[in-house]
C-alpha cells in the first residue's frame, strides 16, 4: 500500500488552459474526494465519490471543473479555461467507506496549481 | 450549519514547552465526529485523531492529548515537551454523519530549538 497518489505536484499554466489532476487512491478504498486549499486556509470539499458515482458537489466547483472516476479506482480533476482564482492546492483523499461520519480520509500529497 | 474555528494562526514555542493548540466547533447534529491533523511543510495532511460525539473521554498517546468538552464545543490538542519535529500546521476538522469534512483555518507551530 503506498498511500494517496497524486500527479502532478506542481502544476504552472497560463491563464485560460485547460489542466487536469491525477489521484490514485489506496487500493480498497471505495470513496475519493477532492479537496482545494489557499494559503492560510484549511482544505475546501470540492467532490465526493463512492465507487464511480459522484454524489456530492461543492457549490465551488464551478461548470469549469469536472471530475471523473471511470472504473471506481483513479480519479482525474480538470480545469478548464484556468482563471488566475484557481491557483491552489488540489488535495485528494480516500477512504473504506464502513460508518457513515466517521471514516478516516487518507490524503495524498496534493498538486499545487499555479496559474498565470 | 457546520462550522471551526481556530482563533490561534500562528504560536511559537520554545522547544520542551507544553503548547495548546484551541479547536471551536459548530454544529447542530447530535451525532458528529472531531478530528485533528498535521500538515507537515511536505504538505500532505496527516490523520492524528478522530473522536466521536457520543464520547467525551481524553485521550493521550504520547506526548500528544486531546480535550473534548461538549459543554463548551471545545475539541482542544495538547503537545507536552514539544519537538522541533512537531513544527506544522495542525487542523482541526468536524465531520457529520453526511460526506463533508469542515476544516477550521489551521494554527501554524513553530517550534524553536
Amino acid at each position: 500500500d503506498t498511500g494517496v497518489s497524486q500527479d502532478p505536484r506542481h502544476k504552472i499554466t497560463k491563464r485560460g488552459q485547460n489542466v487536469t489532476f491525477r489521484c490514485d487512491p489506496i487500493s480498497e478504498h471505495n470513496r475519493l474526494y477532492w479537496y482545494r486549499q489557499t494559503l492560510g486556509q484549511g482544505p475546501e470539499f470540492l467532490t465526493y465519490f463512492q465507487n464511480e458515482a459522484q454524489l456530492e458537489k461543492s457549490r465551488l466547483l464551478s461548470d469549469r471543473f469536472s471530475a471523473e472516476r471511470p472504473k471506481g479506482s483513479f480519479s482525474t480533476l480538470e480545469i478548464q479555461r484556468t482563471e488566475q482564482g484557481d491557483s491552489a492546492m488540489y488535495l485528494c483523499a480516500s477512504s473504506l467507506g464502513i460508518v457513515p461520519g466517521a471514516n478516516v480520509l487518507t490524503f495524498g500529497a496534493g498538486s499545487r496549481l499555479t496559474v498565470l | 450549519a457546520q462550522k471551526v474555528t481556530q482563533a490561534q494562526t500562528e504560536i511559537s514555542v520554545v522547544e520542551k514547552e507544553d503548547v495548546t493548540l484551541d479547536c471551536v466547533y459548530e454544529t447542530r447534529d447530535t451525532t458528529y465526529y472531531l478530528f485533528w491533523y498535521k500538515q507537515p511543510p511536505s504538505g500532505e495532511l496527516v490523520f492524528l485523531i478522530r473522536r466521536n460525539s457520543f464520547d467525551e473521554q481524553n485521550e493521550i498517546s504520547g506526548r500528544y492529548s486531546w480535550n473534548f468538552q461538549k459543554s463548551t464545543s471545545s475539541f482542544n490538542f495538547t503537545i507536552t515537551a514539544s519537538q522541533v519535529v512537531d513544527s506544522a500546521v495542525y487542523f482541526c476538522a468536524l465531520r457529520n454523519t453526511g460526506n463533508q469534512f469542515y476544516f477550521g483555518t489551521g494554527t501554524s507551530l513553530t517550534v524553536i530549538p
